[in-house]
């Protein structure tokens, strides 16, 4: 089974100022790592995912995640984040092989972009 | 840019009604999957379906639920007498191959009244 934490259930920062959205995961198999965003009313947006190959990628909006084995962490990261990055974001695992593999996801952070 | 649409995408129904939720995942898609989010919650795996059956059910998938795919572009999810406790925001997922990335509709919000 996997599981994922993400210990920060809210993160305030300030407009254009870096930010980092904290993610660990646990499995004893191979996995493939998301991150999520849900946008107020909304349904979940892919941001971006790490299947294999670099450990640094890159999404949208600016958005990119480092995959870290040792740590089993997927941190996602901002250099400067705008109003419109107000949202709640998921962090998200899935076995790497099989099919048909669920996606485990974590509780979430609320980042609120402060003007 | 293909992507999985769902309606209603609001729904509100009295205890103890059938409702089915419906889906149209991305047309050349194999694999689809139902998820819930409980207000306030995280977003949980409910079913998986591919090759016309059941290929993995959570805990809270009980015989209350059923997932159809009637035709070869709809994906249902019904259940038959609905509880306070189902009232959630409910995802279709879709995906194409087992190493590419499911892919979310926008969500039906149910309330059970």
């Amino acid at each position: 089974a996997q599981s994922v934490t993400q210990l920060d259930s809210q993160v305030p920062v300030f407009e254009e100022a870096p930010v980092e959205l904290r993610c660990n995961y646990s499995s004893s198999v191979s996995v493939y790592l998301f991150w999520y965003v849900q946008y107020p009313n909304q349904g979940l947006q892919l941001l971006l995912k790490y299947l294999s190959g670099s450990t640094l990628v890159k999404g949208i909006n600016g958005f990119e995640a480092e995959f870290n084995k040792s740590q089993t962490s997927f941190h996602l990261r901002k250099p400067s984040v705008h109003i419109s990055d107000t949202a709640e974001y998921f962090c998200a695992v899935r076995r790497n092989s099989g099919g048909y593999q669920k996606v485990t996801f974590g509780t979430g952070t609320k980042l609120q972009v402060i003007p | 840019e293909p992507e999985v649409t769902q309606t209603p995408s609001h729904q509100v129904t009295q205890m103890g009604q059938e409702v089915i939720l419906r889906c149209v995942p991305i047309s050349n898609h194999l694999y689809f999957y139902w998820y819930r989010q409980i207000l306030g919650q995280k977003v949980e795996f409910l079913v998986s379906f591919y090759n016309n059956e059941i290929s993995e059910k959570s805990e809270i998938f009980d015989d209350q639920f059923s997932v159809e795919r009637p035709d070869g572009s709809n994906f249902t999810l019904k259940i038959r007498s609905t509880k306070l406790e189902d009232s959630a925001m409910y995802f279709c997922a879709s995906q194409s191959v087992p190493q590419e990335t499911q892919y979310f509709g926008p969500g039906t919000r149910l309330l059970v009244l």
